[in-house]
């Protein structure tokens, strides 16, 4: 069976400081690969997308950056943390070019910078 | 582009009434899917029920339907018969396939659903 690990679970980070979150998927191959930021209270917003190694999409232009070293890893990285890089991040997997497939998610990163 | 627009920040519910979140959205993609995820309070994501959009058949999964008007992008969610554990943050989702770029998956902003006993 598929599963998705997400690490680590909560961060506290200062200002300034770098971040690496990291997700990894296991028993599934060439799966395109997600990651989200939710804001407190808010809805999901799309950062980037991936569907390959080194193919990247970025979404939104920001202080972050992502990368994929391997086929079932996704890194989310940052060089300088800014406070509003906080939020609950998540990493989710689905399978490439089949549309109706359900996306399955990591138990996300609950990152406070400070 | 791909957007979802979910305009409904909260609604509540009787337990045992009927409730309708709305959804609607945009895409210059022919081939897309539509989903309604659930985000109870542990964070994780549950798929709740998905559409195909070249069905006009209304999808169903026991309490749960979906009213998906094409041509007014439009992609409701129903739910009946509504029980405490429904409580929980339902976001709305697009897949479309973007060519070189494969699936791209775009989710609303959600809307907080509270079931009142």
């Amino acid at each position: 069976s598929q599963t998705i690990h997400q690490w680590p679970a909560t961060l506290v980070q200062p200002v300034g400081s770098p971040l690496s979150l990291e997700c990894t998927v296991e028993g599934t191959s060439n799966p395109n690969l997600y990651w989200y930021r939710q804001a407190a209270g808010r809805g999901l917003q799309l950062l980037f997308y991936s569907v390959g190694i080194g193919q990247i999409s970025s979404e939104v232009p920001q202080n972050l950056s992502a990368s994929r070293p391997q086929d079932r890893q996704f890194i989310l990285s940052s060089k300088k943390l800014l406070l509003s890089d906080s939020g609950f991040y998540l990493c989710a997997w689905s399978a490439r070019q089949i549309l109706n497939t359900e996306a399955f998610f990591g138990q996300g990163t609950r990152l406070t910078v400070v | 582009a791909q957007t979802v627009t979910q305009s409904q920040p909260e609604m509540s519910v009787q337990e045992a009434e009927t409730v309708t979140l709305s959804c609607t959205y945009d895409t210059s993609e022919s081939d897309y899917y539509l989903f309604w995820y659930k985000q109870p309070p542990s964070r994780q994501m549950i798929l709740v029920i998905r559409q195909e959009a070249y069905k006009q058949q209304n999808a169903t999964e026991n309490r749960f339907s979906v009213n998906f008007q094409k041509a007014a992008k439009s992609f409701s969610l129903k739910i009946s018969d509504s029980q405490l554990g429904d409580a929980a943050m339902y976001f709305c989702a697009l897949s479309a396939l973007v060519k070189e770029y494969g699936n791209k998956l775009v989710f609303g902003a959600g809307t907080i659903l509270r079931v009142k006993s």
